[in-house]
């Protein structure tokens, strides 16, 4: 695609329900990131991947945060048992190889746990 | 220490003045360094790419690297309200597998 698209743009959920969150990057890179920004925040970094394979799970907030990627292009965050304090706005980047070449975002996701 | 710091601002500039951000960072390994701006409610948008040390510029931004001294900077020259936004300095860690870690970001403000 043209660019980065992420999926849905808004999402309200009840806490305690699991919410997936889609992250479809530019056709043709093989990075794809994913960061967490709260409210007057900075970007957080969660998880990164380099094709299928996520090097670095270091991010994830807690065991209720996982992701895949699948195919080497369309990436799923998924979030258990939701909290309150997981609303924020979740944003996906691609870039076309992992170690340093320059990385587009999508409009970012905006999840509120009611 | 953080991985990647910038000073949070505000930092406020009077229109047509330069405005300078600075950034630092831990992994002395790191060779790739991007500044991005953020405007409210939106998403970071890339605005410079640098990595080789010295000065690279386009058009009213010049992004300045030292590698040695683990700093990078970016000055934006004739400052307009338009530029008025939070600034991201970003850096990818070559020793931590090459994930690309972001500053908390510095507020500018271009005052009319």
């Amino acid at each position: 695609g043209a660019g980065v698209s992420q999926s849905p743009s808004n999402k309200v959920t009840e806490k305690g329900k699991d919410v997936e969150l889609r992250c479809d990057p530019i056709s043709g890179h093989t990075a794809l990131y994913w960061y967490r920004q709260s409210l007057g925040q900075g970007l957080e970094f969660l998880i990164y991947f380099q094709g299928n394979s996520a090097p670095d799970k270091s991010g994830l907030p807690s065991d209720r945060f996982s992701a895949e990627r699948t195919g080497g292009s369309v990436s799923t965050l998924t979030i258990q048992r939701t909290q309150q304090e997981d609303s924020a706005v979740y944003l996906c980047a691609s870039s076309l190889e992992p170690g340093g070449t320059e990385a587009f975002f999508g409009q970012g996701t905006r999840l509120t746990v009611v | 220490q953080k991985e990647v710091e910038q000073n949070s601002g505000p930092l406020s500039v009077p229109e047509g003045a330069i405005a300078s951000l600075n950034c630092t960072y831990s992994d002395r390994g790191s060779q790739s360094f991007f500044w991005y701006r953020q405007y409210s409610g939106k998403s970071p948008e890339l605005i410079m790419s640098i990595y080789s040390n010295g000065d690279k510029e386009d058009g009213r931004f010049t992004a300045q690297l030292n590698k040695a001294s683990q700093y990078v900077s970016l000055l934006i020259r004739d400052s307009q309200p338009s530029d008025s936004a939070t600034y991201l300095c970003a850096v990818n860690f070559y020793n931590q597998g090459g994930k690309l870690i972001f500053g908390q970001g510095t507020e500018l403000s271009v005052k009319p």
